[in-house]
């Protein structure tokens, strides 16, 4: 069983909808969440982190953590057509020595204009 | 500043040939990973550095081999290429001060194929 398991998609939805992509993790330990965006053979690039369950907002993300059930999701309000993209979640543990993340493998979304 | 980079963008290798994937930054990081990401698979960690002359193992370490002489520069080397290294290697990069939260700067990634 992966660490962190996420549906590769492809995800189709029109402009302006309501997107919402999710993440399950098996390591108890992982305290840190982050979403990370990346465009086509482009590098990954930070989109939210959070630490504590329950929910952070950044302009039309909103990043939601539940440590209970091991489940943290990226809700994308009045989807845009930039926005299509490639999505990873990671997490990371409090070994601070190594700080390395765990990533799902990723969700492919489209926005259709 | 530049961020991370990384040369070349692409490589096509034969079985057996050797080379190194060059990775620097110029944000003053302590911290630096390779990852490979192989499609459908997320993105899996080969070493990482904690500082100059600090280096050590991730998940997938075996075939490769690096080196931090340097705060810049963290140079993988990839001995008797296998088709099993055919991926897209990322150069990361973070700050230590803000803890494990810190962001990790991704490089635009190396496309190395091996046939």
């Amino acid at each position: 069983q992966k660490e962190v398991e996420q549906d590769p998609g492809p995800l189709s939805v029109p402009e302006g909808a309501i997107v919402s992509l999710n993440c399950t993790y098996s390591n108890s330990a992982f305290q840190y969440f982050m979403w990370y965006r990346q465009y086509s053979r482009k590098g990954p690039e930070l989109l939210m982190y959070t630490y504590s369950s329950g929910n952070k907002e950044d302009g039309r993300f909103t990043a939601q953590v539940d440590k209970s059930s091991k489940y943290i999701s990226l809700f994308i309000r009045d989807s845009q057509p930039s926005d299509s993209a490639t999505y990873l979640c990671a997490m990371s543990s409090m070994d601070t020595g190594r700080r390395a993340l765990t990533f799902g493998s990723g969700t492919r979304l489209q926005v259709q204009p | 500043n530049a961020g991370v980079t990384q040369t070349p963008k692409f490589r096509i290798l034969k079985i057996g040939q050797s080379m190194t994937l060059q990775c620097a930054q110029d944000m003053n990081h302590n911290y630096m990973y390779w990852y490979r990401q192989d499609p459908g698979m997320g993105l899996k960690l080969i070493y990482y550095s904690v500082g100059a002359g600090i280096t050590d193992k991730g998940e997938v370490p075996n075939g490769y081999n690096v080196s931090r002489s340097t705060t810049e520069d963290f140079p993988l080397r990839l001995e008797l290429a296998a088709p099993s290294q055919t991926s897209v290697y990322f150069c990361a990069s973070s700050s230590r001060d803000r803890g494990p939260t810190d962001t990790q700067y991704f490089g635009p990634g190396t496309r190395l194929t091996v046939l």
